[in-house]
């Protein structure tokens, strides 16, 4: 079935630093691709997505890559705020007509000063 | 656009009591889903509505669970008889119908059974 698996947690940086949380997937169509985050005591929030290979999804300097040779969606950052901290989740929307989100577990991400 | 609300946003009951919880999606968004989120993990994929009509539902969904969106406006999920394995967040979350994959997300209820 369609499943997503994300880089265990927690994540421990320093500002300024270079983010990397790897996601992969498993699809039997062509899905959608996404990255949603969870700042403390708020909902989820959409980060980025990516609809087909190749695309690439951005904000808020966040960046991610549609790669469906590898079938990974990493997420990049190149310069972490305290900001930032947060838990991270990758999640797809199978093709073939399925509506429903499927998430990894999450990586928690916490940046220190 | 107010965003997704969800009410209540706590709950606590007791193992075998009922309980309901109630969603208002963003407005003019025709479809409505709902996951639930235990401690640690991602949201999993609970039933999802166009309009009125429940289109999906997982295999999570017990014969106890129970969801409506009457008039395809705000939709109720109801749990009978709770057990403390119910425990959990449970998300609603809306998106449009046309062109639009993106879900937005309330902030959920979290339930407590004890």
């Amino acid at each position: 079935g369609d499943s997503v698996t994300q880089m265990e947690g927690p994540v421990t940086l320093s500002e300024e630093a270079f983010l990397t949380i790897n996601c992969t997937y498993t699809a039997t169509g062509y899905p959608s691709l996404f990255w949603y985050v969870q700042y403390p005591g708020e909902g989820l929030q959409l980060l980025l997505k990516a609809t087909k290979a190749d695309d690439k999804g951005s904000n808020k300097g966040f960046e991610a890559t549609y790669r469906k040779e590898t079938t990974s969606f990493h997420l990049e950052k190149g310069s972490v705020q305290v900001s930032d901290s947060a838990v991270y989740f990758c999640a797809l929307i199978p093709g073939g007509g399925a509506q429903k989100l499927v998430f990894g577990q999450g990586t928690r991400l916490t940046i220190n000063p | 656009d107010t965003g997704v609300s969800q009410n209540p946003r706590h709950k606590i009951t007791k193992r075998g009591q009922n309980v309901t919880f109630r969603c208002d999606p963003i407005s003019e968004h025709n479809r409505l889903y709902w996951y639930r989120q235990t401690l640690g993990q991602g949201p999993e994929f609970l039933t999802y509505f166009q309009n009125e009509a429940q289109l999906e539902k997982s295999r999570l969904l017990s014969d106890r669970f129970s969801a409506e969106r009457p008039k395809g406006s705000f939709s109720t999920l109801e749990i009978q008889r709770t057990e403390q394995g119910d425990s959990a967040m449970y998300l609603c979350a809306s998106s449009p119908n046309a062109g639009g994959e993106t879900q937005y997300f309330g902030p959920g209820t979290r339930l407590l059974v004890l």
